[in-house]
């Protein structure tokens, strides 16, 4: 059974940085591409950055982008992502989110989700 | 850019059928796979449909999928609607230039 777990998040000040993880489980996490999307308070669902399953390749929304790193270590079934110059806008539950195939652009799995809070 | 297009919200009475549409702009809907994600209040999504009508293992065969070309868009079918259907409704796609891209979300109220 497939289980994604992020941890990570909490309260930061803006301009301020926070790295959040998922570890995955019940699947060959290393040959599937995965993805962060967030859920700001009230709000809909929105995608911030895909990586391919090697790490050949990264992509953003234009939301994160220049501000917001994703990476992976397949050894160690972990996916991250890097978040810097934090703003209010940021805030919201944070999801990572597994392809429904190894390179499909659509998700089979999620995980519960972990809430970011920027706010001085 | 690509943009995906979904009512704000429907409602239906339980035992029903109820469809929620999702229409594509800026793009051509039928390039890419559309997904669907049913999301219960203070719950994470849960995939109900994939590559535009496919149901994982254990999503009833109450929903469904559909694409219709000519009007660049995708519908999700939900028959014998439950109370238990009560959730928000997030179609989802991609696009070369925009990336992942999802339906603004829909509310269903089953009443």
């Amino acid at each position: 059974q497939v289980h994604l777990v992020e941890s990570g998040g909490g309260l930061v000040k803006p301009g301020g940085s926070l790295r959040l993880s998922c570890v995955a489980s019940g699947f060959i996490f290393g040959d599937y591409s995965m993805s962060w999307i967030r859920q700001a308070p009230g709000k809909g669902l929105e995608w911030v950055a895909s990586i391919s399953s090697s790490s050949v390749s990264a992509n953003y929304a234009d939301s994160v982008k220049g501000r917001f790193t994703i990476s992976r270590d397949n050894a160690q079934n972990s996916l991250f992502l890097q978040m810097r110059s934090l703003t209010d806008e940021d805030t919201a539950v944070y999801y990572c989110a597994r392809a429904v195939y190894p390179l499909s652009s659509g998700y089979s799995n999620w995980g519960q989700g972990i809430l970011v809070t920027v706010s001085s | 850019n690509f943009m995906l297009t979904q009512p704000h919200s429907v409602s239906e009475s339980p035992g029903k059928t109820v469809t929620i549409s999702c229409t594509g702009s800026g793009g051509n809907i039928a390039s890419n796979y559309v997904q669907w994600y049913q999301q219960r209040p203070g719950s994470a999504p849960t995939t109900l449909i994939y590559e535009d009508n496919q149901r994982p293992s254990g999503v009833p065969d109450r929903f469904s999928g559909s694409i219709d070309s000519s009007s660049n868009s995708v519908s999700l079918t939900i028959s014998g609607l439950k109370t238990e259907d009560e959730a928000d409704y997030y179609c989802q796609s991609f696009d070369i230039t925009t990336g992942v891209v999802f339906g603004g979300g829909t509310k269903l109220t089953v009443l």
